[in-house]
């Protein structure tokens, strides 16, 4: 049974990196069938997906052209878990953050995000 | 970018059919998801790849694609499916999400 378990502060200031992480149980950061995102959700965005990280031979990163100057994901096979790194943040970046998995059974295919985790509510305030 | 049209609520009388639109350019073509969201929840997968229930979800829950509108529909509602609902595609290589559906059980 694959459970995700997030932990990180909820508080942010301005100017400052938000910085989450999730915990995987029941499946592994490396799985050849999955990919890894995070996914965050606020009243004026809904849910807004921010990236991807997975392994296929190597570790590729995609991000959602919103954040992507900003946003880091870093995989840690030692303690299997994945984590957020978003630079820079402001009032906007206020929002529910969630990590979840991604089916990808196939080459190159993305499917449902079968997995979420709790989710981080996440205030940038001074 | 590619964008999906939800309605912003539905409401359904208790034990009757309650569906949930999702709108896209060409929907049909690609593989639609359905999640359910209580309120202070993360959200739930209830469909996948269009009419897919995965294991844990009742039979009432069911989806349909084509054309340009895909549906969730939930038979026999229950004063328990009250929740906001989403569709979600992937384009150009992003996951995109409706913009959510408040489903009330009256």
């Amino acid at each position: 049974q694959v459970q995700l378990q997030q932990s990180g502060p909820g508080l942010v200031k301005p100017s400052q990196t938000l910085s989450l992480t999730c915990a995987i149980s029941g499946d592994s950061v490396s799985s050849s069938s999955a990919a890894w995102s995070w996914i965050r959700q606020s009243p004026s965005r809904g849910l807004e997906w921010l990236g991807r990280t997975y392994y296929r031979s190597k570790w590729y990163n995609d991000y959602a052209v919103s954040v992507k100057s900003r946003i880091t994901f870093n995989p840690d096979t030692s303690k299997n878990q994945f984590s957020l790194q978003l630079n820079s943040v402001t009032p906007e970046d206020t929002a529910v953050y969630y990590c979840a998995r991604v089916s990808s059974p196939y080459t190159n295919s993305w499917y449902e995000f079968d997995h979420w985790g709790q989710g981080t509510p996440v205030t940038v305030s001074p | 970018s590619y964008e999906l049209t939800q309605p912003v609520s539905v409401s359904v009388a208790l034990g009757q059919t309650a569906r949930i639109t999702c709108g896209g350019s060409n929907i049909g073509s690609k593989n639609v998801h359905w999640y359910q969201q209580r309120p202070g929840q993360a959200p739930v997968l209830v469909i996948y790849r269009d009419t897919n229930r995965p294991s844990g979800i009742p039979e009432r829950f069911s989806g349909s694609n084509s054309g340009n509108t895909a549906t969730l529909s939930i038979t026999r509602a229950q004063a328990g499916d009250e929740a906001d609902y989403y569709c979600q595609v992937w384009d150009s290589n992003t996951a995109v999400f409706g913009g959510g559906t408040k489903l009330t059980v009256l």
